[in-house]
């Protein structure tokens, strides 16, 4: 049973869009939903992340958006650029009470073409 | 700092075979895991580790054994390895075991091909 599944598989994107990537999860209990990016040959790496608590958070050109009621959150990326391609990977942990367990999504391969 | 460290890159196994997958950090992180990475399925969680001397499963964790000796040391051992083994492992760690957030830091990966 997929816990966080992720939309689309594949994106292509024209220098200068907005790349819209979407989660949905099925525990309620999760409170830590980050972004990880990952460039072929090398590992994840945080992009950003969100609490539950909030509806949005923004860093730069990445904003992630958090719908609770939907159980849904997304990644938006302004102005995408050809050195955004990669493949982005939506997670949940359950936080509170211990532990530190990632479930993933099943990724998102991004290609900003010029 | 060296940050997460996997050896080796690139590793190709016969059926039946054993073999450690190394993972060491610098950080001295408290909070170490595995996951392996296979296509169109994400990163899926093998074991973590909350300190030394303390190991647990996670979702798929049937054909490995961990051990945590050391803060810095988090081995992955296969113990008769499998064609459905054939993935690209990754190690991760995070400065606390939990109850508050923390980012995870990954390794570089190990691909591994069983044949």
């Amino acid at each position: 049973q997929q816990q966080v599944k992720q939309s689309p598989q594949s994106l292509i994107v024209q220098k200068g869009g907005i790349s819209i990537i979407n989660c949905a999860y099925e525990n309620t209990a999760f409170d830590y939903f980050p972004w990880y990016q990952q460039f072929p040959g090398k590992g994840p790496a945080l992009l950003i992340a969100i609490r539950p608590d909030v509806s949005e958070k923004k860093e730069g050109r990445f904003t992630i958006s958090f719908n609770k009621s939907a159980k849904q959150f997304s990644l938006h990326i302004m102005d995408s650029q050809p050195g955004d391609s990669a493949t982005y990977f939506c997670a949940a942990s359950v936080i509170t009470g211990g532990g530190n367990k990632l479930t993933f999504g099943t990724g998102t391969q991004l290609k900003v073409e010029l | 700092n060296a940050g997460v460290t996997q050896t080796p890159k690139f590793q190709v196994l016969k059926t039946g075979q054993s073999m450690t997958l190394q993972c060491a950090q610098d950080m001295n992180h408290e909070y170490m895991s595995w996951y392996r990475q296979d296509p169109g399925m994400g990163l899926r969680l093998i074991h973590y580790s909350v300190g030394a001397g303390i190991t647990d499963q996670g979702e798929v964790p049937n054909g490995y054994n961990v051990s945590r000796s050391t803060t810095e040391d988090f081995p992955l051992r296969l113990l008769s390895a499998a064609p459905s083994q054939t993935s690209v492992y990754f190690c991760a760690s995070s400065y606390e075991a939990g109850g508050s957030y923390n980012e995870q830091f990954f390794g570089p990966g190990t691909r591994l091909t069983v044949l």
